[in-house]
């Protein structure tokens, strides 16, 4: 069974800092993605990690994937108050059904 | 724009009654659709995964009769929650895959969510 697993669980950082989310899975799989939701709403797609080494990069959020240490990486740059949300990764292990991992809620805080 | 449309939005309703869910792909074929659940504060938890045409498959520990699914067509999925109590509280949200999907490296595309309080 294909376990996913996300650190920290809660992150609450300034503004202006620097911090990076760890998404670990379990089994093999070249496929990752990154979401955002926030409160009351449902998700919204951040980044698609289709291959070994890939990395992808929108604004202050850069993300990353390792299928050989089965890691992915999500880094906030400089972070802004709008970054507040709850971060989930995901990992698609066959018939595009995905795993979710627990989410990483991030509070930027002035 | 959205491409798969989920209604309603928010249900409040009594204890003991049905309440139905749609999901709709606007501009492509959903030739699978999964229904998810969220309780406050947690993740996503995948309820059951339908194709059209075919039964259900429902993940372990999910009441298919308690939660009925329905993909009659490559545009629809429907959510029934019957007879519902107040643990069935919680935000549901469909997602849709197929053929010639926009964005096609997603492997889903999420609706908005339905909100579900039973008192």
């Amino acid at each position: 069974e294909l376990k996913v697993e996300q650190n920290p669980l809660f992150l609450s950082m300034q503004e202006g800092k620097n911090y990076t989310i760890y998404c670990n899975y379990s089994t093999t799989s070249d496929r990752l993605y990154w979401y955002r939701q926030d409160p009351g709403k449902s998700l919204e797609s951040l980044f698609v990690l289709l291959s070994n080494g890939a990395v992808k990069q929108e604004g202050r959020l850069m993300a990353s994937l390792d299928t050989k240490a089965r890691l992915s990486t999500l880094h906030i740059t400089a972070a802004v108050h709008d970054l507040s949300a709850t971060y989930f990764c995901a990992v698609d292990i066959t018939s595009e059904k995905l795993v979710f991992g627990k989410g990483t809620k991030l509070t930027v805080n002035p | 724009g959205a491409v798969v449309s989920q209604h309603p939005s928010w249900v409040i309703c009594k204890s003991g009654t049905s309440v139905k869910i749609e999901c709709r792909s606007l501009d492509f074929q959903a030739t699978t659709m999964f229904w998810y659940r969220q309780f406050p504060k947690q993740s996503l938890m995948l309820m059951a995964t339908s194709n059209e045409g075919s039964k259900a498959t429902y993940e372990q520990g999910v009441e298919k009769d308690k939660f009925l699914i329905n993909h009659a067509s490559l545009t629809l999925s429907t959510l029934t929650v019957t007879s519902a109590h107040p643990e069935d509280s919680s935000f549901y949200i469909c997602s849709a895959s197929g053929r010639a999907r926009p964005r096609s490296n997603q492997p889903q595309h999420f609706g908005d969510g339905t909100r579900l309080s039973i008192l």
